[in-house]
C-alpha cells in the first residue's frame, strides 16, 4: 500500500519533556511538511522539507526540530520550549515541492495531550 | 487579509439537496486549487482539485473557478449525511521563492436526514 503513515497515533506528554512523532511515506515524494491544527485555527505551517537534508521553517517553528536524514522519513520533536504542544499533528507530503501544480496528501495524524 | 478565506459556517442542508462551499483567495496570479474533507477527528483527505477557469465535475462534486473574482467554489449535489465534515479550500501560491500552500480555517458541513 503506497501512504503516508504516523506514529503513534495518540501520545502523552509529561511537562518538560521532549517526544519525536514519526512521518513516513513510501510516495517518492521530495517534499515533505509537517503542520499542526487547533480547533477552529485551521492548519498552520511548522517546517517543511523540499529535499533530503534541507528543511525550513514555516509560520510555528519555535518549540519545533526537524530532521530529513531519509526522503521516506520526516520526523518531528515537540521539545520542552513549546508552551502549548497539546495539538492535532498532521503530516504531508508532496511530489515536487515548491511547483505551480503541487498537490499535497496527508497521513492519518497524530493527536499529542500535554499531561 | 488572509490568504484564503472561507466561511466557517456551520452550513446545514438536508439530504438530497446540494451543497455549496465557497472559498476566495488573495493572489490573483495563483495557479491550483484544492478542495479537502476532513471528518471529525481523522486527517484531511483530497477530494477534488482545479487548475483553470470554469468547472471541474467529479461523481456528485463540482469544483468552481473564477480567477478572474479570486473565488473557488465546490457543489455537492444530492448531498448525504456521510458528506457531514468540514470542507477545508487550499490554494498553492507563488510566494517568496517557491510556491507554498494556504489553506481557508474550513468550513463545517452538516446534512440532515
Amino acid at each position: 500500500d503506497g501512504g503516508i503513515t504516523q506514529s503513534p497515533k495518540y501520545l502523552f506528554r509529561k511537562e518538560g519533556q521532549n517526544v519525536t512523532l514519526s512521518c513516513e511515506q513510501n510516495l517518492n515524494h521530495d517534499a515533505m511538511y509537517w503542520y499542526r491544527q487547533d480547533p477552529g485555527q485551521g492548519l498552520r505551517l511548522i517546517y517543511y522539507s523540499q529535499i533530503v537534508n534541507d528543511f525550513q521553517k514555516g509560520d510555528i517553528a519555535e518549540g519545533y526540530s526537524v530532521s530529513r536524514e531519509k526522503k521516506e522519513s520526516f520526523p518531528l520533536t515537540v521539545t520542552s520550549a513549546q508552551k502549548n504542544p497539546t495539538a492535532f499533528y498532521l503530516c504531508a507530503s508532496s511530489d515536487r515541492g515548491g511547483h505551480s501544480t503541487d498537490t499535497q496528501y496527508f497521513g492519518p495524524g497524530t493527536r499529542l495531550t500535554v499531561l | 487579509q488572509k490568504e484564503v478565506e472561507q466561511n466557517s459556517g456551520p452550513l446545514s442542508v438536508p439530504e438530497g439537496a446540494i451543497a455549496s462551499l465557497n472559498c476566495t483567495y488573495s493572489d490573483r496570479v495563483s495557479q491550483s486549487f484544492f478542495w479537502y474533507r476532513q471528518y471529525s477527528g481523522k486527517s484531511p483527505e483530497l477530494i477534488m482539485s482545479i487548475y483553470s477557469n470554469g468547472d471541474k465535475e467529479d461523481g456528485r462534486f463540482t469544483a468552481q473557478l473564477n480567477k478572474a473574482s479570486q473565488y473557488v467554489s465546490l457543489l455537492i449535489r444530492d448531498s448525504q449525511p456521510s458528506d457531514s465534515a468540514t470542507y477545508l479550500c487550499a490554494v498553492n501560491m507563488l510566494k517568496g521563492n517557491g510556491n507554498q500552500f494556504y489553506f481557508g480555517t474550513g468550513t463545517s458541513l452538516t446534512v440532515i436526514p
